[in-house]
This record gives structure tokens, C-alpha cells and sequence, in this order.
């Protein structure tokens, strides 16, 4: 297995644009979880799936950022509009249920 | 909010000596996780320990879990320079878990 992809890597945008994150999961796991990180607030929790179904979108910072999960394997965080403070890396994850989470390479975000 | 609080922040060790970083949480948990991250990647798992659990071992690496001072520790022993990293605990339940800020832990040569 290829692990988890995400794409892009790396995204510079301006302020104002949407922006479009996108995972894709491991095989046969049935959890998927969304994290951003910074060097000021560390790793956050963003949302988490179960089998595709959103179950905890409360560190979803505002009403700009949204995710969905249409499928197995596939997942998209949207920033809409972006901000200069939504510069982060933002890393997807997946598991097992009880299991270690798997993470992804990340995208670094940079909001001009 | 931040489940996990590592302790130290960072750290400084000559390779071959031993690291100790500690974690304190903040409520009950199924289990408790150690991950590594290197520069510039993503997260690795290293080792979890379950609740019921007081200790546990893989290679190098020794994680104990007090969950009456709702606290872990994670010991490398023999540090190599490739262990140059950041460590996170994280703690929740078979789903959901929360990461803390972590401990930068540096092999000096």
C-alpha cells in the first residue's frame, strides 16, 4: 500500500481564494482524520470521519473551512474564503478503529 | 484544547545516552500513543499502551503509563543521531485522540 496520499504538497495562494486540500485514505480503514499544524498552536484536530460519516467537526476554526468525505477513499478540506492566518501545514490521517493513526506527508499552506 | 502536555520541551543528548520525555494528560483514556515526527514529514506511530497497561516495550523504546497521575513516559535508550526529532503523545479513546505540543529532542553528535 502506498500509504496515505495527500495533494498537493505545497500551495501558495492569496487571500481571498478557495483553496482544496485532498487525502486519500488507506485501504480498508474506516477512520480519516483531518489535522492542522503550527508552530503556535500545535497539532489540531480539525474532523474525523467513521466510515465516511462526520463525527466531530468541533475544531473546524470557522464556517470557511469545510470537509467532506464522498467515498471510501477519498476526502477534501476546503478553505473558502482563505486568510493569511490559515497558513499552516495540514495534514489527513488514517486508522483502525483502536488503531495508530497513519499520517500523511502533509500540505504546507501559504495564505499571502 | 490540548489533551497531552510533553515535558521537556526540548532536549539536548550526547548519542549513545538515554532520552526520557514525559507526558501528562488531562482526562480518562482507552489508550495512550507515542509519535514521531521528523522535519518537514508527517507522523509516525511508535508505540501505544493501553489502559490497563503499566508498561510496554519495542526495540528501544520503553513507554510506561501511571493513569492514577494520568501521566507517560517515553525512554530511547542508546540514542542515535537518527532519533534527532520531535515526540508527541497523544490520548483519547479508540478513535478520537489528542495530540500534545511535543518534545524536540536533539542528538548531538
Amino acid at each position: 500500500d502506498a500509504g496515505v496520499i495527500q495533494s498537493p504538497r505545497h500551495e501558495v495562494t492569496e487571500m481571498g481564494q478557495e483553496v482544496t486540500l485532498r487525502c486519500k485514505p488507506i485501504s480498508g480503514h474506516d477512520y480519516l482524520f483531518w489535522y492542522r499544524q503550527t508552530m503556535m498552536r500545535g497539532l489540531e484536530l480539525l474532523i474525523y470521519f467513521n466510515n465516511n460519516v462526520p463525527i466531530d467537526d468541533s475544531g473546524m476554526p470557522e464556517d470557511r473551512f469545510s470537509a467532506k468525505m464522498p467515498n471510501a477513499s477519498f476526502s477534501t478540506l476546503k478553505i473558502q474564503p482563505s486568510e493569511p492566518r490559515d497558513s499552516a501545514v495540514y495534514f489527513c490521517a488514517s486508522s483502525s478503529t483502536g488503531g495508530e493513526q497513519f499520517f500523511g506527508p502533509g500540505t504546507r499552506l501559504t495564505v499571502l | 484544547s490540548q489533551q497531552g502536555e510533553e515535558d521537556p520541551q526540548a532536549l539536548s543528548i550526547q548519542e549513545g545516552e538515554n532520552a526520557t520525555m514525559n507526558c501528562s494528560y488531562k482526562t480518562s483514556i482507552n489508550n495512550l500513543q507515542w509519535y514521531r515526527q521528523n522535519s518537514g514529514r508527517g507522523l509516525v506511530h511508535l508505540i501505544l499502551i493501553r489502559s490497563n497497561e503499566r508498561e510496554k516495550h519495542s526495540g528501544r523504546l520503553r513507554v510506561t503509563l501511571d493513569t492514577s497521575k494520568k501521566s507517560s513516559s517515553l525512554l530511547i535508550t542508546a540514542s542515535r543521531a537518527a532519533d534527532t526529532a520531535s515526540y508527541f503523545c497523544a490520548s483519547g479513546g479508540d478513535d478520537k485522540i489528542i495530540f500534545g505540543k511535543g518534545t524536540r529532542l536533539h542528538i548531538l553528535p
